[in-house]
Formats: C-alpha cells, structure tokens, sequence
C-alpha cells in the first residue's frame, strides 16, 4: 500500500508549549520522511526530513523522531510562537518509476497556536 | 537564488477546454514534479520530468500530461477539463530524479473549472 495516514487533522496549543503531530506509513520501502508547512496562499515549504539511517533530527525548536520498526514517525514543534500557525504535511517516499522514488502525502494538520 | 515560480496563479476554465500551465524551478535544478492538491484528495503526485524525459507517473488519466524543455522548465497540460479537475497545481523542483532529494515547492496555479 501508499498511504500515509496523519494525526490529528486539527491542533490547538497555546503559544510556548509543545505540539506533536504524527504519521505512519505502510511500505516498507520507505526510507525518506519530509514534514512541510503551508501556509495560507504559498505553496509547501520544506522544514526538516528524515532518512531511515536514522531515528531522530533536531533543528532549533523543530524535531522529528522515526520508528521504522512501528512504521510511524512525528514532528515535534517546542516552545510554539503565533508564526508557527500552518497546515504541515507529512510525506514518505515510496518505490516509482525507473527505480526513481515518489513522495505519499498524509492528509494535513492545521496547527492554531493560540496567543 | 530565486524560487520556483509558476505562471499563472489562477485561471478559470469551462468544462471540455485544455489548460497548459507553466513551471521554472530554481536555477540548478533539474527535475520537476508536479502535484494536484485538492481539500479532499490532499496533495497527490502527478508526474516528474528530468532531463526532458517523465521518469515517474502518479494514478491520474491521460487527460494530465507533462513536458519539459532543455532548460529544466515544464509545462503540464489538462485536456478535456472536467469540474473535478479544479485545484491547486503545486510544482516542486529539486536537483535529480526521485523523492530522496529536497523538493521545493512554487505557490501553485489555482485551477478554476466552471
């Protein structure tokens, strides 16, 4: 299968604290997980990724952890500011054409954070 | 360095036209991708060219179909438009074939069919 599925749909966390948004993925072939953030009008913006060769990437106040063996992965927002109000999207790769990878979206997290 | 830019940002189309919209991705870059993003589908991949040549395809029909120039820009072609085809049409180019590289993302071209 492709799918990548995204939890929650909708997140709402006051400015300063943490939020976490999760995904997994059912193709073990996997091994390349970008988070982006949309904003309103714009298109997807990259903001960290992820390969298999490893369980955990940190940038500032953005992290994502890997669970290949669970097949699931998160990003973890801290000390959250009123910019980081987006929709993110997680995506894995999965096997294509020509032995050439393609990217599987999970469906979207609207993060609210709330002054 | 500039981003990728897509031309035109928005367009309105009746059912049964054809609409060509225009991608350049950032200086370098030679593969481009291209996705349809809708609120209930999400985003879902299209098609990738690199080197003038398509080296993946998504599930969509024939009526979606793609090019690209020597230059690395792209075109992508809707024919025979139906409503359903209405939706944001996001770009992304990064440095070579396939998903391991950093893809970076136009503002769209926002597809109107009425």
């Amino acid at each position: 299968g492709e799918n990548v599925e995204q939890h929650p749909s909708t997140l709402s966390v006051q400015e300063g604290d943490s939020a976490v948004i999760k995904c997994t993925y059912s193709d073990s072939a996997s091994n390349y997980f970008p988070w982006y953030k949309q904003e309103l009008g714009k298109g997807p913006q990259l903001i960290i990724d992820i390969r298999s060769n490893v369980g955990e990437k940190k940038d500032q106040r953005i992290a994502v952890t890997l669970n290949k063996t669970a097949k699931h992965f998160s990003l973890h927002i801290t000390e959250t500011q009123p910019e980081d109000s987006a929709v993110y999207f997680c995506a894995a790769s999965i096997p294509g054409d020509f032995g050439n990878e393609k990217l599987t979206f999970g469906t979207g997290t609207r993060l609210t954070i709330i002054p | 360095k500039a981003g990728v830019t897509q031309t035109p940002r928005y367009l309105i189309k009746t059912r049964g036209q054809q609409v060509t919209l225009s991608c350049s991705p950032i200086s370098g870059h030679r593969s481009v991708s291209w996705y349809q993003q809708t609120p209930g589908q999400g985003l879902q991949f299209l098609f990738e060219y690199f080197s003038e040549t398509q080296r993946n395809k998504g599930n969509f029909p024939g009526r979606f179909s793609g090019r690209q120039f020597s230059n690395s820009r792209s075109e992508m072609n809707v024919s025979t438009l139906e409503l359903g085809d209405s939706a944001l049409y996001l770009c992304a180019s990064s440095l070579e074939a396939g998903a391991r590289y950093e893809q970076y993302f136009g503002p769209g071209t926002r597809l109107t069919v009425t």
